[in-house]
């Protein structure tokens, strides 16, 4: 079945630095990459996602890429914000299945 | 709209209690999962409803079990819990479209078991 990983599991920037997470999952197939941020006590909330026939989306300061060859994707946030502290998780799916295959997260410290 | 809602928020038990939680979501969704998350561990599937009358083991089963009462509803059992199954519990839900679709999570239910 699919496997993802992410890197890295911690990560402190400075207020306004970019900040870049990232994942690499193992079935060739998968074609939907969701990315939920979570803060403390919260629930996972979807903050982009992309879709494999398509290699870069953004969104405002946030943007995702995706290499299939390679099988990784990346968030990427730039101009951080005390507000971005959260974790960060990725996930990946396969065609014609609804269930996410979810990364191991990665806590964002933006420092003001 | 609520979006998802699970009930109880908070629960503790004693090892080998029973009880079930709730989750019910007002965009009618057909597909609905339940998740545990633990530290380091990110969220693990452990049983999904791709539609109503359908359910589907994930990948952590062992342990719980599912209804899909209604397109709204999905709830999940602990028949006899153990402390192994101390965990924040999230419930989410989708569309059925062109490809996956993103999942809408409930507020979760974080439950102790002594």
């Amino acid at each position: 079945g699919e496997n993802v990983e992410q890197h890295p599991s911690t990560l402190s920037v400075q207020e306004g630095d970019s900040a870049v997470i990232k994942c690499t999952y193992s079935d060739s197939a998968s074609n939907y990459f969701p990315w939920y941020k979570q803060e403390l006590g919260k629930r996972p909330q979807l903050i982009i996602d992309i879709r494999s026939n398509v290699g870069e989306k953004k969104d405002q300061r946030i943007a995702v890429t995706l290499n299939k060859t390679a099988k990784h994707f990346s968030l990427h946030i730039t101009e951080t914000q005390p507000e971005d502290s959260a974790v960060y998780f990725c996930a990946a799916s396969h065609p014609g299945f609804q269930k996410l295959v979810f990364g191991t997260g990665t806590r964002l410290l933006v420092s003001p | 709209n609520a979006g998802v809602t699970q009930t109880p928020k908070f629960q503790v038990l004693k090892t080998g209690q029973s009880m079930t939680l709730q989750c019910a979501q007002d965009m009618n969704h057909n597909s609905m999962y339940w998740y545990r998350q633990d530290p380091g561990m990110g969220l693990r599937l452990i049983y999904y409803s791709a539609s109503e009358g359908t359910t589907d083991k994930g990948e952590v089963p062992n342990g719980y079990n599912v209804s899909r009462l209604n397109k709204r509803e999905f709830s999940l059992r602990l028949e006899s819990a153990a402390p192994s199954q101390t965990s924040v519990y999230f419930c989410a839900s989708s569309e059925v479209g062109q490809g996956n679709q993103p999942q809408h999570f409930g507020d979760g239910t974080r439950l102790s078991i002594l």
